[in-house]
């Protein structure tokens, strides 16, 4: 199975400022990497997919770079909604997805 | 609009079967694979399994395999997870999920259903 490794697994922030959270993969994934947001009691909501493309309705202030095996998601400019959990998860083994273990993004 | 509608949350006592359903909407059900995703109690994702609705293949991951079973009905676009005896261990909350994309990246996720297993 590929890991996925989320680094940290919680940072506190304020609004305004730049968070950025790294996933790293136990092999080469390519770019076949997503990143969603989690809110208490909600559903995951895909942010970003193939490593680097925004999903509809998301705002730009989310990016996500990498390829390989690590990656980045930045939130730039930290915005009230955005204190949440955040996931990465491999789609290069195609019946063998993974998570990583989310970082929570928490008020300063 | 994609929509994917679960049941409501359950509980049960261990030993006790149970089959929790996810209803599409909004899309072609039959084309597009449905995930289905396990969150235990302040814990992260854990994907369980797949299936193609259109000629019901399924994988499982292999932490799942034999311990629950994934179905699918494409005449009420609904797909299911069912346990033949729960375990303590089963309570979480269940999510499913799908995508139009070529690649797993789930762009439309159901409400998620409560599972309770207690004495």
């Amino acid at each position: 199975d590929i890991q996925m490794t989320q680094s940290p697994s919680s940072v506190s922030a304020s609004v305004g400022d730049r968070v950025t959270i790294t996933c790293r993969a136990s092999q080469a994934i390519n770019n076949w990497l997503a990143w969603y947001q989690q809110k208490p009691g909600r559903a995951p909501r895909l942010l970003i997919y193939a490593a680097s493309d925004l999903q509809s309705g998301v705002p730009s202030r989310f990016s996500g770079s990498g390829s390989g095996t690590e990656f980045t998601l930045t939130i730039t400019s930290l915005q009230p909604e955005d204190f949440a959990t955040y996931y990465c998860q491999q789609a290069s083994s195609l019946f063998l997805l993974t998570f990583g273990g989310g970082t929570k993004v928490e008020m300063k | 609009e994609v929509q994917l509608v679960q049941s409501g949350p359950e509980v049960k006592k261990p030993g006790e079967s149970l089959k929790i359903s996810c209803q599409g909407s909004g899309y072609s059900f039959s084309s597009y694979w449905v995930a289905w995703v396990r969150q235990m109690p302040g814990k992260g994702l854990e994907w369980m399994g797949i299936i193609y609705p259109g000629d019901s293949d399924t994988r499982y991951s292999p932490s799942f395999q034999g311990q629950v079973t994934i179905s699918a009905d494409k005449s009420s676009r609904t797909a299911y997870l069912q346990w033949s005896s729960l375990k303590t261990s089963d309570t979480a909350i269940y999510y499913c999920a799908t995508t139009t994309m070529t690649r797993f990246f789930f762009e439309s996720w159901g409400q998620g259903t409560l599972v309770t297993v207690s004495s």
